[in-house]
């Protein structure tokens, strides 16, 4: 089965930094990724690990355990903006031309001043 | 703007009709996907194609149909519509060849009523 977890809500403070968690149990597995979609509009990238480790990419950090079934996204000096929904998903394997992706409910970030 | 489009922006249509959502993707992109999005289900993934031909299958309901044209944009039709149908439609794309990151549309709002 597909079952991929993650906290529905958190709060945080302008400036803090979150984690926000992502579990995963798929039937394959070759790539997790981390969208950010604010309400009404579409999701847009913010990042993508295959292998394990830490990928840096500015303010955002994504984290990945593959034995686990892990991963996080590290949200640094957060900003208002950054208030949105966080969507893990994971791509399921197949040929270089087969990229379906299975999303999480999603997290609802709320920044507060 | 990821370069991707999607008409129309809003569709409202009673039970029993049908529908036809279009999109196009980004110049130069071979692989259409189509996610549905609904309060209660986070996105899923209905039908990708890649080149005009149907690569991989998530839960689409017979109801729904899609394909893509020669010249690469796709359209995804939704006959018998019930309220349950009402939702964000979701079309992304990317070049397929190996690429990772899918840049999604900006959604089609149905409503079904």
């Amino acid at each position: 089965g597909q079952n991929i977890d993650q906290p529905t809500e958190m709060t945080a403070t302008e400036g803090a930094i979150v984690q926000i968690n992502c579990t995963y149990q798929t039937s394959g597995f070759n790539g997790l990724f981390w969208y950010q979609q604010h309400a009404g509009e579409a999701p847009t990238f913010l990042s993508y690990n295959v292998l394990d480790g830490l990928e840096e990419k500015g303010r955002f950090s994504s984290f990945l355990s593959r034995s686990k079934g892990y991963s996080y996204l590290l949200l640094k000096e957060l900003q208002m903006k950054d208030s949105a929904s966080y969507l893990c998903a994971v791509r399921s394997p197949g040929s270089s031309n087969t990229g379906k992706l299975i999303f999480g409910q999603g997290t609802t970030l709320q920044v507060k001043p | 703007d990821s370069g991707v489009t999607q008409t129309p922006k809003h569709l409202i249509t009673a039970t029993g009709q049908r529908v036809t959502l279009r999109c196009s993707p980004r110049s130069g992109d071979l692989s259409v996907y189509w996610y549905q999005q609904s309060l209660d289900q986070g996105l899923q993934f209905l039908i990708q194609y890649y080149n005009g031909e149907e690569r991989a299958k998530g839960n689409i309901l017979e109801r729904f149909s899609a394909q893509q044209f020669p010249d690469l944009h796709s359209e995804l039709n939704l006959s018998s519509l019930e309220l349950g149908d009402s939702a964000l439609y979701f079309c992304a794309s990317n070049s397929g060849r190996g690429s990772y990151e899918q840049y999604f549309g900006p959604g089609t709002r149905l409503t079904v009523t």
